[in-house]
């Protein structure tokens, strides 16, 4: 089975700053690579699919980065509502593991 | 507008059985694949299970497999999970998710969710 290892799995950051998430594969997944963010109470909403295009309705200050094995989330200038858990997900081959999640909290 | 609504979801106790229901509308039921992902109370996403659009091809986590049954009925648009022998650390929120056609294969769509709990 493919791991995800995510990193790190916590961070602090205040309003306006630049946030990077990573991801990782034990194997090569190409660009199976997708990103969700979930909040407390919520269903989880797709960012990011195929590891770069932004799903339709999110923000541009949201990217991603990577294929084969190494993975980047990218929030440029963090804004209130960014504060939640973030989670990459591979869906090359089954199972279709989730990372750990990375949760965003405020300075 | 697209819409996923689970049901099904409640108390049950350790060796209990229930059934999951998701009802989809809004889109073509029978032309996309579909998922079954969980969170436990304060842990991360856990994916569960996948159909393919004409239930041929199905998938399990290995946690649930021999215990859960996927299952799809485009006739009547609605996704299910019969979970079987179910153990307290089957206690999760359960979501149903859509499989987008984009590429990586992105669950675009996801429901509500529905509490399992089980105790004793």
């Amino acid at each position: 089975d493919i791991q995800m290892t995510q990193s790190p799995s916590s961070l602090s950051a205040s309003v306006g700053d630049r946030v990077t998430i990573t991801c990782r594969a034990s194997q090569s997944i190409s660009s199976f690579l997708n990103w969700y963010q979930k909040k407390p109470g919520k269903a989880p909403n797709l960012l990011i699919y195929g590891a770069s295009s932004l799903h339709s309705g999110v923000p541009s200050r949201f990217s991603g980065s990577g294929s084969g094995t190494d993975f980047t989330l990218t929030i440029t200038s963090l804004q209130p509502e960014d504060f939640a858990t973030y989670y990459c997900q591979q869906t090359y081959s089954s199972p279709f593991i989730f990372g750990g999640g990375t949760k965003v909290e405020i300075k | 507008e697209v819409q996923l609504v689970e049901s099904g979801g409640g108390l049950v106790q350790p060796g209990g059985s229930l059934r999951l229901s998701c009802a989809a509308s809004g889109f073509t039921f029978n032309k996309y694949e579909m998922n079954w992902v969980r969170q436990a109370p304060g842990k991360g996403l856990e994916w569960v299970s996948y159909i393919s659009s004409r239930s041929t091809t199905i998938y399990y986590a290995d946690s649930v497999k021999g215990r859960f049954t996927i299952s799809k009925d485009n006739a009547k648009d609605s996704l299910y999970l019969q979970m079987n022998s179910l153990r307290a650390e089957d206690t999760a929120i359960y979501y149903c998710a859509r499989v987008s056609g984009a590429a990586g294969d992105p669950l675009d769509y996801w429901g509500q969710g529905t509490l399992v709990t089980v105790s004793s």
